[in-house]
Formats: C-alpha cells, sequence, structure tokens
C-alpha cells in the first residue's frame, strides 16, 4: 500500500497559470513532511520541510501547506524555469530517519 | 553553499562485477544515507549510517550491499556481484540530525551490461 501519493502524475501550466500539486500521506506519527525539486538526470534538490498541521512555508513563487492527510504546494504565477519534477517525502514514526518518498509531479510550464 | 558530491558521475560495469560509489557529504553533517532511482519510478531508500555504524536499512540493502566510511570526509557504497537490476541513479544524502532535512547529491548513474 503507497504511504505517499501525489497527484497530478503531470501538469502543463501556461506561464502565469497558478495551480496546486497534492501530496497525500496515510503513514502515522509523521515526523516530518519534505518537498523537493529534481530536474532530469539530478538529485532532488530541497525546498521545504513540514511538521505539524496548520503550517506553511514560502519561497519565491511556491508555497507548501500541511493538513493531517495531505500536502499542497502551490505554485503561483510560474515561470518556465519552474519546469521540473516536484517530489513529496516523509519521515513517521517506525521509518527512523530514511524518508519515504512519492513518485512526483512532473511540472510543465510553458511560455 | 556547502554541497554534497558524488563520483563518479556515470559508471559502466559488466554483471558480476563489484563497484564502489563515493560520496562526500556536507562536512557539519552526521547523517548519511542511500538512495536509488531505477529509470522512470520513485526515490527509494536502502541505508541511514551514522556514528560509523548502520542505523537503518531497507529491503534492497541485502549482503549485496555495503557502506563505509573510510576516512573523515568520503562514505561510499559498494555493491558486490552486480546484476543486470542494480541500474540505476544512486544517491547519496546527509542531514545534520535524524530529524532535520536530508541534503541530496547529484548522483552516479550506474549501467550494469
Amino acid at each position: 500500500e503507497d504511504q505517499v501519493t501525489q497527484s497530478p502524475e503531470a501538469l502543463r501550466l501556461q506561464e502565469g497559470e497558478s495551480s496546486s500539486l497534492n501530496c497525500s500521506y496515510t503513514v502515522s506519527g509523521l515526523r516530518g513532511l519534505f518537498w523537493y525539486r529534481q530536474d532530469p538526470g539530478k538529485g532532488p534538490e530541497f525546498l521545504f520541510t513540514l511538521y505539524s498541521a496548520g503550517e506553511e512555508k514560502e519561497k519565491e513563487r511556491l508555497k507548501a501547506t500541511l493538513t493531517k492527510k495531505e500536502s499542497f504546494l502551490h505554485i503561483t504565477a510560474p515561470k518556465p524555469e519552474d519546469s521540473a519534477t516536484y517530489l513529496c517525502a516523509v519521515r513517521y514514526s517506525g521509518g527512523y530517519q530514511k524518508v519515504t518518498f512519492g513518485t512526483g509531479t512532473k511540472l510543465q510550464v510553458i511560455p | 553553499e556547502p554541497e554534497v558530491t558524488q563520483t563518479p558521475s556515470h559508471q559502466v560495469t559488466q554483471m558480476g562485477q563489484e563497484v564502489i560509489l563515493r560520496c562526500v557529504p556536507i562536512s557539519n553533517h552526521l547523517y548519511f544515507y542511500w538512495y536509488r532511482q531505477i529509470l522512470g519510478q520513485k526515490v527509494e531508500f536502502l541505508v541511514s549510517f551514522y556514528n560509523n555504524e548502520i542505523s537503518e536499512k531497507s529491503e534492497i540493502f541485502d549482503d549485496q550491499f555495503s557502506v563505509e566510511r573510510p576516512d573523515g570526509s568520503n562514505f561510499t557504497l559498494k555493491i558486490r556481484s552486480t546484476k543486470l537490476e542494480d541500474s540505476a541513479m544512486y544517491f547519496c544524502a546527509s542531514s545534520v540530525g535524524p530529524n532535520n532535512e536530508q541534503f541530496f547529491g547529484p548522483g552516479t548513474r550506474l549501467t550494469v551490461l
């Protein structure tokens, strides 16, 4: 059973068209939810850490939010350089230090 | 800005051979990890390492794999007797503490022929 599910699998946006990516999780005892950006052939690049429901983090055009069951990554007025795969990962009680990744949302922003 | 580095960027090997993938974690980090990503699939945890010993490993990390911190800066993943299905991107990561975010290196693409 998947513990971290991301949707949509792929998203195509026009430049400037805001949208949200979803990450739902079924683990118990969440000890951190992480958002990463991954460009093709590269390693995941850290974006945000969220620890508790209601928490929000913001960086440039990106804003991450967390509830008890899911997290959203809001992208405001995206630019072509925001095109990448966005990965969600969770750390939970019983998982010690490892993080468990979702399959990602591949975002394409068209000029 | 400090970053995790990995060498080589691409390793090609014959099935049955041994490979060693190398990583230099961020200098003040104490926790080290290896993950792999098979093409088109999600990033999967292999092993975590702290205080010179394995602290957690996944079911993927069997006797074929081993990790070592041979000196104060390097962290290595050894894969013995490689199989075709070991072909993947291997990522090293490090974190300051067990609950902090993990920073990933650029990866080593392993191709087993």
